[in-house]
């Protein structure tokens, strides 16, 4: 059974500290590793990985994925309190199957 | 607009009643998915559907039923439902293949009582 297991499971920092969310998954097929934003209501896209070692940015985050040890991770930088949310992890296996992890609650105070 | 709607937002009903929870998607997408997010528990797909008339079961179908009679649409029925079925009900869907992301209605907060 496809197993995604995140951590922390909550964190409180401040404006401005860096932040790394740490996503490990266990997959029979593993086609790919999502990240998605998820503030009081639908969970919103942030990057997809397929590939080892290839960072993916998108203005202060970031993300890599490391298939041989079967983890990713997420970095935001200069954290701003509208960044505060739940932060989720997935793995896609066979038949598009999402597989979510529990979400890494994400606290930033001003 | 690109987006999955999902109808009722919110729903109280009591033990047993039949309800259907609506799904469409415009963005003629092949898969489609509902899920159920609980404290603690995170996100957990009930079933899923790659096309129409195609569907199978996710990690947590039970007490729930699913149709794909056309392909934008993907209604979540619980014949009969119970407490343990208080939750919060996701729909997303995405183009089939592992390369596409997948895009979530807003959402349907449910209450059995």
């Amino acid at each position: 059974e496809d197993k995604v297991v995140q951590s922390p499971l909550s964190l409180v920092v401040h404006e401005g500290d860096t932040v790394t969310l740490n996503c490990s998954y266990e997959v029979t097929n593993f086609r790919s590793l999502l990240w998605y934003k998820q503030e009081k209501k639908a969970p919103t896209f942030l990057f997809m990985l397929t590939s080892s070692g290839i960072e993916k940015k998108s203005g202060r985050l970031s993300s890599i994925l490391d298939k041989k040890e079967l983890f990713s991770i997420l970095n935001i930088t200069a954290t701003q309190t509208g960044d505060s949310a739940i932060y989720l992890c997935a793995d896609t296996g066979a038949n598009s199957k999402l597989t979510f992890g529990k979400g890494i609650t994400l606290s930033v105070r001003p | 607009e690109a987006q999955v709607t999902q109808n009722p937002r919110y729903l109280i009903t009591v033990t047993g009643k039949k309800l259907t929870v609506t799904c469409s998607q415009n963005m003629n997408h092949e898969y489609m998915s509902w899920y159920r997010q609980d404290p603690g528990l995170g996100l957990r797909q009930i079933y899923y559907s790659m096309n129409v008339e195609v569907t199978d079961k996710g990690d947590v179908p039970e007490g729930y039923k699913v149709s794909r009679k056309e392909k934008r649409n993907f209604p979540l029925i619980l014949e009969s439902p119970s407490p343990n079925q208080t939750s919060l009900y996701f729909c997303a869907s995405s183009l089939l293949g592992t390369s596409y992301e997948q895009y979530f209605g807003p959402g349907t907060r449910l209450t059995v009582t």
